[in-house]
């Protein structure tokens, strides 16, 4: 069955460097979507994108965040400047129909 | 608001049913969705409910929608070791989920 895939599953890195977040979304599909876990939280919509624009973002979704899909298949979130507070569990999701499907996450530390 | 609550603990034995509960806030949602995550996992989808929809069953699963009172129940039948995990109902708003703060199953053998 294919899956959602993230890359990488831990990233640790200190204060104020960029960090790049990569996910492969399932091949036919066309809606991708950004959502954080802080520890303890609950999953907390980032910003969603269609047709290789944003079609949503939340509050959270500051200019330090930015997603792209440079080569057709992978989808970055690139935060510019890490702060402490960006340390959480980001998920990927792809949509068909209705439906989303999550990756396995990656977990980002910011030291 | 955009609030989906959950209580946080539920503890069963195991052979026994499991209800989880959620309340949500938007009447307009157009689908709930439950999904489950085991320990340093990703979100597995279980199952999903169209709001014209009273009822789902799926196997063991079975999702309960009260429309009125904007309420969603996961029953899970006959629960097993391996349900332990976190379960978090999801709301449908526009494109995005919001998600409740999940509940925590412990299933004690």
């Amino acid at each position: 069955e294919p899956e959602v895939t993230q890359t990488p599953s831990h990233q640790v890195t200190q204060m104020g460097q960029e960090v790049i977040l990569r996910c492969v979304p399932i091949s036919n599909h066309l809606y991708f979507y950004w959502y954080r876990q802080i520890l303890g939280q609950k999953v907390e919509f980032l910003v969603s994108f269609y047709n290789n624009e944003i079609s949503e973002k939340s509050e959270i979704f500051d200019d330090q965040f930015s997603v792209e899909r440079p080569d057709g298949s992978n989808f970055t979130l690139k935060i510019r400047s890490t702060k402490l507070e960006d340390s959480a569990m980001y998920f990927c999701a792809t949509r068909s129909e209705e439906t989303q499907y999550f990756g396995p996450g990656t977990r980002l530390l910011v030291l | 608001g955009e609030d989906v609550e959950q209580s946080l603990f539920l503890s069963v034995r195991e052979g026994d049913s499991s209800v989880i509960n959620c309340t949500y806030t938007d009447s307009s949602s157009t689908y709930l969705y439950w999904y489950k995550q085991e320990p340093g996992a990703g979100l597995q989808l279980l199952t999903y409910i169209f709001s014209n929809m009273d009822m789902k069953q799926d196997q063991r699963l079975t999702v309960l929608l009260n429309k009125k009172d904007k309420h969603l129940s996961l029953r899970i039948a006959d629960t097993q070791t391996g349900d332990s995990a976190i379960y978090f109902c999801a709301e449908k708003k526009g494109g995005k989920l919001i998600f409740g703060q999940g509940t925590e199953l412990s299933v004690k053998p």
